[in-house]
């Protein structure tokens, strides 16, 4: 079945220890998002990818890093410059960016990521 | 920003109708407006979206105001799974970013 995939679901990191998120999709979509998600709280932007080889910040990029290498995977790096990375945290793809319907947004099922 | 606004929580009775609103008063002319909830500790999922023409689709039905700058998502009956935390957003022509504000969390009461 075509979808987004997460992993790991659940992630224990000790302080000054960067960690790496993934988030693999089937869809052949172009555009890849990176939210996270603090308790009570709406989503916030981290970066953004439309395509292969770029990707843009959101608005809350500090002390998080993207690569986007091939089309299928987006995977996020919380490195230890990020003060509060305790959250839950979201990818999205989308067909289709820039100017004309993005399509639906699709989601994974998040990664809980708790520092210790 | 968010450039939407919508109410931090909302009520309602089980099959009853639910109306939730949403101001999007700097839309543009090009900008889709989507609707999206959001169950616990999962990722949103796809309701429903609309450009100009109110919509119906099996989940919901949308209703644009004529000048766009509100909307207002309808559940025709609602149900104890429809209890969860509803977005409203626009895709934003003028640049790449998909902005999700907080968002209302809607109970249902049975």
């Amino acid at each position: 079945d075509g979808g987004i995939t997460q992993s790991p679901k659940y992630l224990f990191r000790k302080e000054g220890q960067n960690v790496t998120l993934s988030c693999e999709q089937n869809l052949n979509h172009d555009a890849m998002y990176w939210y996270r998600q603090d308790p009570g709280q709406g989503l916030r932007l981290i970066y953004y990818s439309q395509i292969v080889n770029d990707f843009q910040k959101g608005d809350i990029a500090e002390g998080y890093s993207v690569s986007r290498e091939k089309k299928e995977s987006f995977p996020l790096t919380v490195t230890s410059a990020q003060k509060n990375p305790t959250a839950f945290y979201l990818c999205a793809s989308s067909p289709s960016t820039s100017g004309v319907f993005i399509g639906e947004l699709f989601f994974g099922e998040g990664s809980r990521l708790t520092v210790l | 920003d968010a450039k939407t606004t919508q109410p931090n929580s909302m009520e309602s009775n089980e099959e009853e109708p639910v109306h939730l609103p949403c101001n999007h008063s700097t839309i543009s002319g090009t900008d889709y407006i989507h609707w999206y909830r959001q169950l616990p500790s999962q990722g949103p999922e796809y309701v429903i979206h609309g450009l100009t023409s109110n919509v119906n689709n099996r989940m919901a039905s949308l209703a644009i105001a004529e000048d766009r700058k509100s909307s207002t998502l309808i559940l025709h009956r609602a149900t104890l799974r429809d209890a969860a935390v509803y977005y409203c957003i626009l895709t934003l022509n003028r640049d790449d970013k998909i902005i999700f504000g907080k968002g209302t969390r809607l109970h249902i009461l049975p």
